[in-house]
């Protein structure tokens, strides 16, 4: 009864490096989506994903990079960290497009940029 | 203008009161509408999805006013355990299902 599971759970960077995020999840979801939690600010939209191979930006996609080569899994890439990417970052998945459906969260990435 | 407004709180409550949290939100087009769970540090997890006709699940009832804009949840004998922060979420369909989420309401109920 995984759902959706992000890898790793925490993760301390230098400024300047590279890391992926990886968001699996095991309920055959269509629609998989990358947040991002800062204080005081609601969950934030990265980048989401229509489905297999597609993949499109959201609210604050700049920096990041994500791809969806299998439909179960949804990578979110920081190519060259920056301090302000310091952040919770939450993956999440849902069945349709219908705005009805709720979404599943996985239970985040929390990253730190020195 | 935030697209979905809550008060932050905190909101201090006894065990076994009545507490309401209300929530705005600007988009007309807004579809659907949910409250979310989200305690210290973990995933927000959803809570109660709200209906024109409002709605309730045991102790929590949830009410929607399209013309005012305005949803609201009402949490009747509070538990230690309803101690979180509470999302308010509205979804607008645009090709795909994005989810505006508001800051939240911190809750915290006290023996």
């Amino acid at each position: 009864n995984a759902g959706v599971t992000q890898t790793p759970k925490f993760r301390v960077l230098k400024t300047g490096q590279s890391m992926t995020l990886l968001c699996a999840q095991d309920m055959n979801h269509e629609y998989m989506y990358w947040y991002r939690q800062d204080p005081g600010m609601g969950l934030r939209l990265i980048h989401y994903s229509v489905g297999e191979g597609t993949t499109a930006k959201g609210e604050v996609p700049d920096g990041y990079n994500v791809s969806r080569l299998k439909k179960q899994n949804f990578l979110l890439g920081l190519e060259s960290a920056a301090p302000s990417q310091t952040s919770v970052y939450f993956c999440a998945s849902t069945s349709a497009s219908h705005s009805n459906q709720p979404q599943h969260f996985g239970d985040g990435t929390r990253l730190s940029i020195l | 203008r935030k697209e979905v407004e809550q008060d932050p709180g905190p909101f201090n409550v006894p065990e076994g009161a009545t507490v309401a949290f209300n929530c705005t939100y600007s988009n007309s087009a807004s579809q659907s509408f949910f409250w979310y769970r989200q305690d210290c540090r973990k995933e927000p997890k959803l809570l109660m999805s709200v209906y024109s006709s409002g709605n309730e699940d045991g102790r929590f009832t949830a009410q929607l006013n399209r013309a005012s804009q305005y949803i609201s949840l009402l949490i009747r004998d509070s538990k230690l355990s309803d101690s979180a922060t509470y999302l308010c979420v509205v979804s607008l369909n645009t090709g795909f299902q994005k989810l505006v989420f508001g800051t939240g309401t911190r809750l915290l109920v006290s023996p």
